[in-house]
């Protein structure tokens, strides 16, 4: 399995910033994924980051809120934009390769919006 | 509403015992898997099942697979006090397009075990 890196782990922010959380992948991957977790919930999608093109968003996720950049097969990017003490959650990154089934998560970025 | 829903919400059992946490959803399936998450931490992939499978075995684990029942289950035995995790199942449906590759998680079970 692909050992995946985020950062940062946590994050105090202040409400009406923004902030980028970085997915390292330590190896080419087809897919890339962007979830929230928010507190005592499960994982809700995002977003899918496409290399070379516009991320694929979930319907209530929007571009200008949730921003990403996927510049290569190994990295991605996603922004929390404007934030509010609702965007406090955990952000996920996972990764999957075509030809494989198997899904893969970073250690999550745990962000609180005061 | 989420495509997975898992019973029990939460589960307390005493080291060495069987835990068993189940899974349901609704639509049809391409694989379903299973994930382990220590106190919001990052997810653990335990083990996939894919929709032409019944069983499968990883260690402690085994997880079955009934997709005329549209449920799944996972059954942990002798359970250990490093156990204690929330689970989450996840399917991934068999239509491809826009949906291939995501993931749709169920609610979770939150196991904990007594030493």
């Amino acid at each position: 399995s692909a050992v995946i890196s985020q950062k940062p782990s946590r994050d105090i922010c202040q409400r009406g910033t923004s902030l980028t959380i970085q997915c390292q992948v330590d190896s080419q991957v087809t897919m890339m994924f962007w979830y929230r977790q928010q507190p005592g919930q499960s994982l809700t999608l995002i977003a899918t980051a496409n290399q070379g093109s516009e991320a694929t968003y979930e319907s209530g996720f929007v571009i200008d809120k949730f921003p990403i950049s996927r510049p290569n097969l190994t990295f991605s990017t996603l922004t929390v934009s404007n934030m509010s003490p609702e965007d406090s959650s955990i952000y996920l990154c996972s990764v999957r390769n075509s030809g494989s089934y198997e899904q893969y998560f970073g250690p999550g970025t745990r962000l609180t919006v005061t | 509403s989420q495509q997975g829903e898992e019973d029990p919400q939460a589960l307390s059992i005493q080291e060495g015992e069987n835990a068993t946490m189940n899974c349901s959803y609704k639509t049809s399936i391409n694989n379903l898997q299973w994930y382990r998450q220590n106190s919001g931490r990052g997810l653990v992939h335990l083990i996939l099942i894919r929709s032409n499978e019944r069983e499968k075995h990883s260690g402690r684990l085994r997880v079955t697979l009934d997709t005329s029942k549209k449920s799944s289950s996972l059954l942990i035995t002798a359970s250990r006090a490093a156990d204690t995790a929330s689970y989450f199942c996840a399917t991934a449906m068999r239509s491809g397009g826009t949906s291939y590759g995501k993931l749709t998680f169920g609610q979770g079970t939150i196991l904990t075990v007594h030493p």
